[in-house]
């Protein structure tokens, strides 16, 4: 069974912290990973696609990074704000289809 | 058009109903799946169309039929559900397997 796990479940901060979690995939048959961000009463929206080994992607004040030889990706935020508060998924792309397994997502809440 | 609707926005349906799920995209994508979430889990993979034709059905059990009638549509048609059905059904859609997944608000089942 092809597990995707999302650390922490979620995560309380004050506005202007800086804050990042982790998504864990499988280090075979690996395509793309995927982050979306879902906030409540939305639909999830991607914010990147990742596919290459030590890819770093930024929009804004949100990057990440991606592993795939240890089977790891991390988004980070800079400078949290109220505006972030949403759950944040990750999505593991199998190669050879459209098969995608998604993490149950990090939940941020950022106080003002 | 970057919008992926889906129709009805809620549902509540009896055992013994017949019921559809409808969802749209003009985005031109060629690709549609169907997700079930249940609250704090990860969306699952129901069904993926590509060009129109079942691409993946992740063993989903056959009282849930999709239906691709054209390139911009997907249905799912409800059948003898269980109340363990219940939960949030997902429609998105993508250009291709590589790229990111647009997604509708969803549509909240609720079987009695």
């Amino acid at each position: 069974i092809l597990n995707v796990e999302q650390s922490p479940q979620s995560l309380h901060v004050q506005e202007g912290d800086s804050t990042n979690f982790t998504c864990s995939f499988p280090s075979s048959n690996f395509y793309a990973l995927h982050w979306y961000r879902w906030e409540t009463a939305k639909s999830p929206e991607a914010l990147f696609v990742m596919t290459l080994n030590g890819d770093e992607k930024k929009k804004g004040r949100i990057s990440a990074t991606l592993n795939t030889k240890e089977g790891y990706s991390y988004l980070y935020i800079k400078g949290s704000q109220p505006e972030d508060s949403a759950t944040y998924l990750c999505a593991f792309r199998l190669s050879g289809g459209f098969k995608t397994i998604f993490g149950a997502g990090t939940r941020l809440f950022v106080k003002a | 058009d970057t919008e992926v609707t889906q129709t009805p926005k809620h549902l509540v349906m009896g055992m013994t109903n017949k019921k559809s799920l409808k969802c749209e995209q003009h985005m031109g994508h060629r690709a549609m799946y169907w997700y079930k979430q249940k609250a704090k889990k990860p969306p699952e993979l129901m069904f993926v169309y590509s060009y129109e034709k079942l691409s993946i059905n992740e063993s989903v059990p056959s009282r849930f039929s999709p239906e691709c009638p054209n390139s911009s549509l997907l249905n799912l048609h409800l059948h003898a559900l269980q109340p363990e059905d219940s939960a949030l059904y997902l429609c998105a859609s993508s250009q291709d397997n590589y790229n990111e997944q647009f997604f509708g608000p969803g549509t909240r089942l609720t079987v009695l």
